[in-house]
């Protein structure tokens, strides 16, 4: 089946500080690619959709200067957060949508990235 | 716009038994998906079942099903023969044209307990 890595899996960092987190789509080539962020107990938020070659969507009250997302390759999307500050810690999951299939499980999710700014 | 509702933020049930996870969901878009996913502890989003807005029957997956009752806009989720195993928490979403056509909408979750 289709699989979707992330990595780092786990990071701490000290505010102000920038952390990238890499998804990467391991057996197939992912035209769009998705980022969540999701708090404890709640549910997974949009942040942002991202499309290879192309300026990623951001969702409403999402800054995207903050929250820097590259689509450089149909395999791989990486989510950078800039200036990080603990209240940016969080859940990060992305999603991938293989290219050219419009099936029922076409968005595979990675397995998350857990930041933790001091 | 689109919206999924969840209304049991916690659900207990005894191994061996079965389970009824609610959804409602509500959006214009004549067509539609809807999706059910498990994420354990772990964080991992796991795909348990899909239904179409057009599909005449309700999906089934192993233990799964989804009772579609397009009608009163609800998509509920049926776990059959619980297990320890599905103690998780367990989200409803949905993909609709309207919502930008390849994006999720979440509901908030129903934490499952499954005890002996």
């Amino acid at each position: 089946g289709a699989v979707v890595s992330q990595h780092p899996s786990r990071v701490i960092c000290k505010s102000g500080t920038s952390v990238k987190i890499e998804c990467r789509s391991l057996d197939f080539q992912a035209t769009t690619m998705f980022w969540y962020r999701q708090f404890p107990k709640q549910s997974l938020m949009l942040m942002a959709t991202s499309n290879e070659g192309s300026k990623a969507t951001y969702e409403q009250g999402v800054e995207k200067d903050k929250f820097l997302i590259n689509h450089a390759s149909l395999t791989l999307s990486t989510l950078t957060v800039t200036s990080a500050h603990p209240e940016d810690s969080s859940f990060y999951i992305c999603s991938a949508r293989e290219a050219g299939l419009a099936g029922v499980t076409e968005q595979f999710f990675g397995p998350g990235t857990r930041l933790t700014v001091l | 716009a689109q919206k999924i509702t969840q209304t049991q933020p916690g659900m207990f049930v005894q191994e061996k038994e079965a389970v009824t996870l609610d959804c409602t969901y509500d959006t214009s878009d004549p067509s539609y998906g809807l999706f059910w996913y498990k994420q354990p502890s772990s964080g991992e989003m796991i795909f348990l079942i899909y239904q179409g807005s057009y599909d005449q029957q309700n999906a089934t997956e192993g233990r799964y099903s989804l009772n579609f009752q397009k009608a009163r806009k609800s998509a509920n989720l049926v776990i059959s023969a619980s297990q320890l195993g599905d103690s998780a928490m367990y989200f409803c979403a949905m993909r609709a044209p309207t919502g930008g056509g390849n994006k999720l909408t979440f509901g908030t979750g129903t934490q499952l307990k499954v005890e002996l």
